[in-house]
């Protein structure tokens, strides 16, 4: 079965400091991997794409990176906001003509002044 | 551009009610998607058409029609309104009708709650 693992579940920290989320993924065959920010109260917002030739990807202060050897993607914001405050999503998708994407459940990040 | 229009943002119906939730884009892209995002849970996929005229099942599709008349328009048909189907609905929207390399846009959502 397709999953996504998304660590950690919540995550405090000061404005401008860095911070690292963690997405672990099962889904095969790879295709794609996707970043969303979801603010409290509305639809998601795309951070990146990343297909399995890409390993790096920059969206201003967000950085993703993908491991498609070890199924690993990780999203690195730097010198964080508050605005930053969100929930972070993994979605990966399968190729071979599958439409429904497996979606991690999130990482809650609260960025204090 | 208005992106992915929902409506309503929030609606109370009572067990057994019947309503529809409506999803507009202006994009003119092909593929549109109902989702369902529950606490603690991940969005799940509740329909899908990859264009007009037609569509097809996700995850969870009992309890749910759809149709796709227009590439602008996808409703989503609550039929009979049960408290499990108590969530916020999110509806999205991509140019590909292959989703699995492009960016997704989505709705503000709508708030449903069953009572």
């Amino acid at each position: 079965k397709n999953q996504v693992e998304q660590s950690p579940q919540s995550l405090i920290i000061l404005e401008g400091k860095n911070c690292t989320l963690q997405c672990n993924y099962t889904v095969s065959p790879f295709s794609n991997l996707r970043w969303y920010k979801q603010d409290t109260g509305r639809g998601p917002v795309s951070l990146t794409i990343m297909t399995f030739s890409e390993n790096t990807k920059s969206n201003g202060r967000y950085t993703a990176t993908l491991d498609a050897d070890t199924k690993q993607s990780s999203l690195h914001i730097t010198a964080s906001q508050l605005s930053d405050s969100a929930s972070y999503i993994c979605v990966v998708s399968a190729s071979g003509g599958s439409y429904i994407p497996t979606f991690g459940r999130g990482t809650s990040l609260i960025v204090h002044p | 551009n208005a992106g992915v229009t929902q409506t309503p943002k929030f609606q109370v119906l009572k067990t057994g009610q019947s309503m529809t939730l409506q999803c507009a884009q202006d994009m003119n892209h092909e593929y549109m998607s109902w989702y369902r995002q529950d606490p603690g849970m991940g969005l799940r996929l509740i329909h899908y058409s990859v264009g007009a005229g037609i569509t097809d099942q996700g995850e969870v599709p009992n309890g749910y029609n759809v149709s796709r008349s227009t590439t602008e328009d996808f409703p989503l048909r609550l039929l009979s309104a049960a408290p499990s189907q108590t969530s916020v609905y999110f509806c999205a929207s991509s140019y590909s009708t292959v989703p699995t390399y492009t960016e997704a846009f989505f709705g503000q959502g709508t708030r449903l709650t069953v009572v």
